[in-house]
Protein backbone atom coordinates (compact mmCIF):
# COMPACT_ATOMS: atom_id res chain seq x y z
CA UNK A 1 0.00 0.00 0.00
CA UNK A 2 1.45 3.40 -1.08
CA UNK A 3 2.30 5.91 1.77
CA UNK A 4 1.31 9.64 2.35
CA UNK A 5 2.68 11.84 -0.41
CA UNK A 6 3.04 15.44 -0.23
CA UNK A 7 4.24 17.62 -3.06
CA UNK A 8 6.93 19.46 -3.76
CA UNK A 9 9.59 18.34 -0.96
CA UNK A 10 11.04 21.94 -1.51
CA UNK A 11 9.87 25.01 -1.55
CA UNK A 12 12.09 28.15 -1.56
CA UNK A 13 9.70 31.73 -1.34
CA UNK A 14 10.04 35.06 -0.46
CA UNK A 15 8.12 37.17 2.04
CA UNK A 16 4.65 37.77 1.16
CA UNK A 17 4.35 35.36 -1.23
CA UNK A 18 1.77 32.72 -0.93
CA UNK A 19 2.01 28.93 -0.92
CA UNK A 20 0.05 25.86 -1.67
CA UNK A 21 1.28 22.57 -0.71
CA UNK A 22 -0.14 19.20 -1.38
CA UNK A 23 -0.84 15.71 0.20
CA UNK A 24 -2.21 12.28 -0.56
CA UNK A 25 -3.28 10.00 2.17
CA UNK A 26 -2.90 6.71 2.33
CA UNK A 27 -5.74 4.68 0.02
CA UNK A 28 -8.88 4.59 2.43
CA UNK A 29 -7.96 6.79 4.65
CA UNK A 30 -10.50 9.71 5.03
CA UNK A 31 -8.95 12.07 7.68
CA UNK A 32 -5.90 14.30 6.89
CA UNK A 33 -3.88 16.22 9.27
CA UNK A 34 -1.61 19.07 9.00
CA UNK A 35 1.41 19.89 11.25
CA UNK A 36 4.15 22.64 11.41
CA UNK A 37 7.13 20.97 12.54
CA UNK A 38 10.07 23.97 13.36
CA UNK A 39 13.17 23.42 15.91
CA UNK A 40 12.20 25.55 18.64
CA UNK A 41 8.20 24.50 18.76
CA UNK A 42 8.65 20.87 17.60
CA UNK A 43 5.05 19.52 15.70
CA UNK A 44 2.33 21.97 15.89
CA UNK A 45 -1.29 20.92 15.07
CA UNK A 46 -2.43 23.08 12.14
CA UNK A 47 -5.83 21.70 11.64
CA UNK A 48 -7.81 18.21 10.13
CA UNK A 49 -10.15 17.45 7.07
CA UNK A 50 -12.31 14.78 7.43
CA UNK A 51 -15.12 14.48 4.18
CA UNK A 52 -13.80 17.59 3.11
CA UNK A 53 -14.65 19.37 6.40
CA UNK A 54 -12.20 21.10 8.31
CA UNK A 55 -13.24 19.01 11.90
CA UNK A 56 -10.15 20.46 14.08
CA UNK A 57 -7.98 23.72 13.94
CA UNK A 58 -4.94 25.15 15.91
CA UNK A 59 -4.22 27.79 16.95
CA UNK A 60 -2.57 29.42 14.23
CA UNK A 61 -3.34 32.81 12.37
CA UNK A 62 -5.82 33.16 9.11
CA UNK A 63 -3.22 33.07 6.92
CA UNK A 64 -2.79 28.97 6.83
CA UNK A 65 -5.44 27.40 5.63
CA UNK A 66 -6.67 24.20 3.80
CA UNK A 67 -9.16 22.36 2.07
CA UNK A 68 -9.76 18.58 1.12
CA UNK A 69 -11.33 17.39 -2.19
CA UNK A 70 -13.83 14.63 -2.34
CA UNK A 71 -10.71 11.85 -3.31
CA UNK A 72 -9.32 12.76 0.22
CA UNK A 73 -6.37 14.77 -1.08
CA UNK A 74 -5.72 18.04 0.58
CA UNK A 75 -3.94 21.13 0.36
CA UNK A 76 -2.89 23.70 2.64
CA UNK A 77 -2.24 27.05 1.55
CA UNK A 78 -0.05 30.39 3.39
CA UNK A 79 -0.77 33.94 2.45
CA UNK A 80 0.93 36.92 2.80
CA UNK A 81 4.52 34.89 3.96
CA UNK A 82 6.73 35.24 6.64
CA UNK A 83 10.36 34.75 7.64
CA UNK A 84 8.89 32.66 10.77
CA UNK A 85 6.65 30.50 8.43
CA UNK A 86 10.04 28.82 7.06
CA UNK A 87 9.39 25.22 8.37
CA UNK A 88 8.45 21.35 7.75
CA UNK A 89 5.14 21.09 6.86
CA UNK A 90 4.02 17.54 7.65
CA UNK A 91 0.64 16.12 6.81
CA UNK A 92 -0.61 12.79 8.72
CA UNK A 93 -3.81 10.36 7.39
CA UNK A 94 -5.85 8.28 8.99
CA UNK A 95 -8.82 6.27 8.61
CA UNK A 96 -11.51 8.12 10.48
CA UNK A 97 -9.46 10.70 12.53
CA UNK A 98 -12.16 9.94 15.64
CA UNK A 99 -10.77 8.51 19.06
CA UNK A 100 -7.46 8.39 19.82
CA UNK A 101 -7.13 4.27 18.64
CA UNK A 102 -6.81 5.45 15.25
CA UNK A 103 -2.88 6.08 14.22
CA UNK A 104 -1.79 8.64 12.06
CA UNK A 105 0.50 8.09 9.22
CA UNK A 106 3.23 11.03 8.05
CA UNK A 107 4.38 11.81 4.89
CA UNK A 108 7.92 13.04 4.33
CA UNK A 109 7.39 16.71 4.48
CA UNK A 110 7.39 20.04 2.32
CA UNK A 111 10.55 21.90 3.50
CA UNK A 112 9.21 25.48 3.19
CA UNK A 113 12.16 28.15 3.29
CA UNK A 114 10.94 32.18 3.43
CA UNK A 115 13.75 34.04 2.38
CA UNK B 1 3.40 25.26 30.85
CA UNK B 2 3.21 22.72 27.85
CA UNK B 3 0.92 20.23 27.97
CA UNK B 4 3.74 17.70 26.97
CA UNK B 5 7.56 17.95 28.08
CA UNK B 6 9.93 15.88 26.83
CA UNK B 7 14.37 16.63 27.22
CA UNK B 8 15.08 17.92 23.46
CA UNK B 9 18.76 15.88 24.59
CA UNK B 10 20.69 15.35 22.48
CA UNK B 11 21.46 11.92 24.19
CA UNK B 12 24.61 10.04 23.00
CA UNK B 13 25.40 6.17 23.89
CA UNK B 14 27.55 3.70 23.07
CA UNK B 15 26.37 0.68 20.61
CA UNK B 16 23.93 -1.87 22.60
CA UNK B 17 23.67 0.23 25.42
CA UNK B 18 19.95 0.23 26.79
CA UNK B 19 17.97 3.84 25.76
CA UNK B 20 15.40 5.35 28.29
CA UNK B 21 13.18 7.87 26.59
CA UNK B 22 10.50 9.94 28.85
CA UNK B 23 7.83 12.25 28.05
CA UNK B 24 5.87 14.12 31.32
CA UNK B 25 2.19 15.18 30.81
CA UNK B 26 -0.02 17.24 32.19
CA UNK B 27 -3.83 16.79 30.45
CA UNK B 28 -5.13 13.42 32.54
CA UNK B 29 -8.07 13.36 29.28
CA UNK B 30 -4.81 11.63 27.59
CA UNK B 31 -5.51 7.64 26.71
CA UNK B 32 -3.73 7.20 23.53
CA UNK B 33 0.45 7.02 23.99
CA UNK B 34 2.28 7.00 20.39
CA UNK B 35 6.32 6.70 19.96
CA UNK B 36 7.33 8.22 16.55
CA UNK B 37 11.09 7.76 15.23
CA UNK B 38 12.11 10.77 12.60
CA UNK B 39 15.92 10.16 10.77
CA UNK B 40 17.11 13.60 9.30
CA UNK B 41 14.94 15.08 6.40
CA UNK B 42 12.46 12.18 6.83
CA UNK B 43 8.65 12.78 8.64
CA UNK B 44 7.83 10.71 11.54
CA UNK B 45 7.06 6.84 11.85
CA UNK B 46 4.95 5.15 14.01
CA UNK B 47 7.09 2.72 16.63
CA UNK B 48 4.78 2.15 19.03
CA UNK B 49 1.00 2.80 20.22
CA UNK B 50 -0.62 2.14 23.36
CA UNK B 51 -3.84 2.32 25.02
CA UNK B 52 -3.85 3.52 29.16
CA UNK B 53 -1.47 1.95 31.36
CA UNK B 54 0.80 -0.74 31.15
CA UNK B 55 3.63 -2.00 28.94
CA UNK B 56 3.51 -2.71 25.42
CA UNK B 57 7.10 -4.61 23.65
CA UNK B 58 7.98 -4.94 19.99
CA UNK B 59 11.51 -6.64 19.46
CA UNK B 60 14.09 -4.34 21.10
CA UNK B 61 11.40 -1.48 22.24
CA UNK B 62 9.31 -1.26 25.03
CA UNK B 63 6.85 1.18 25.82
CA UNK B 64 5.57 1.78 29.00
CA UNK B 65 2.79 4.32 30.73
CA UNK B 66 1.85 5.38 33.88
CA UNK B 67 -1.37 7.58 34.20
CA UNK B 68 -0.71 8.39 37.94
CA UNK B 69 2.20 9.75 37.60
CA UNK B 70 1.49 11.13 33.82
CA UNK B 71 4.37 9.73 32.97
CA UNK B 72 5.82 7.68 29.83
CA UNK B 73 8.56 6.04 28.49
CA UNK B 74 10.47 4.15 25.91
CA UNK B 75 12.86 1.49 26.16
CA UNK B 76 15.33 0.79 23.44
CA UNK B 77 17.44 -2.38 24.14
CA UNK B 78 20.51 -3.38 22.58
CA UNK B 79 20.82 0.13 20.38
CA UNK B 80 22.42 0.14 17.34
CA UNK B 81 23.50 2.97 14.91
CA UNK B 82 20.21 3.38 12.82
CA UNK B 83 18.72 3.62 16.24
CA UNK B 84 20.07 7.39 15.91
CA UNK B 85 16.96 9.67 15.07
CA UNK B 86 14.43 11.74 16.82
CA UNK B 87 12.48 10.06 19.07
CA UNK B 88 8.87 11.96 19.37
CA UNK B 89 6.09 11.49 22.29
CA UNK B 90 2.56 11.50 21.06
CA UNK B 91 -1.05 11.49 23.27
CA UNK B 92 -4.52 12.15 22.41
CA UNK B 93 -7.63 12.34 24.36
CA UNK B 94 -10.23 9.17 24.36
CA UNK B 95 -12.92 10.15 22.59
CA UNK B 96 -14.58 12.37 19.88
CA UNK B 97 -12.46 13.85 17.24
CA UNK B 98 -9.03 14.05 18.38
CA UNK B 99 -5.83 16.03 17.66
CA UNK B 100 -2.30 14.76 18.63
CA UNK B 101 0.20 16.35 20.89
CA UNK B 102 3.63 16.01 20.71
CA UNK B 103 6.33 16.26 22.36
CA UNK B 104 9.36 18.54 21.00
CA UNK B 105 11.22 15.24 20.43
CA UNK B 106 14.69 13.99 21.91
CA UNK B 107 17.52 13.20 19.74
CA UNK B 108 19.40 10.21 20.20
CA UNK B 109 22.89 9.40 18.51
CA UNK B 110 24.53 5.86 19.04
CA UNK B 111 27.66 5.46 18.57
CA UNK B 112 30.04 2.49 17.03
Amino acid sequence: KAGVTQTPRYLIKTRGQQVTLSCSPISGHRSVSWYQQTPGQGLQFLFEYFSETQRNKGNFPGRFSGRQFSNSRSEMNVSTLELGDSALYLCASSFTGTSGGDTQYFGPGTRLTVL
Amino acid sequence: QKEVEQDPGPLSVPEGAIVSLNCTYSNSAFQYFMWYRQYSRKGPELLMYTYSSGNKEDGRFTAQVDKSSKYISLFIRDSQPSDSATYLCAMSATSGTYKYIFGTGTRLKVLA
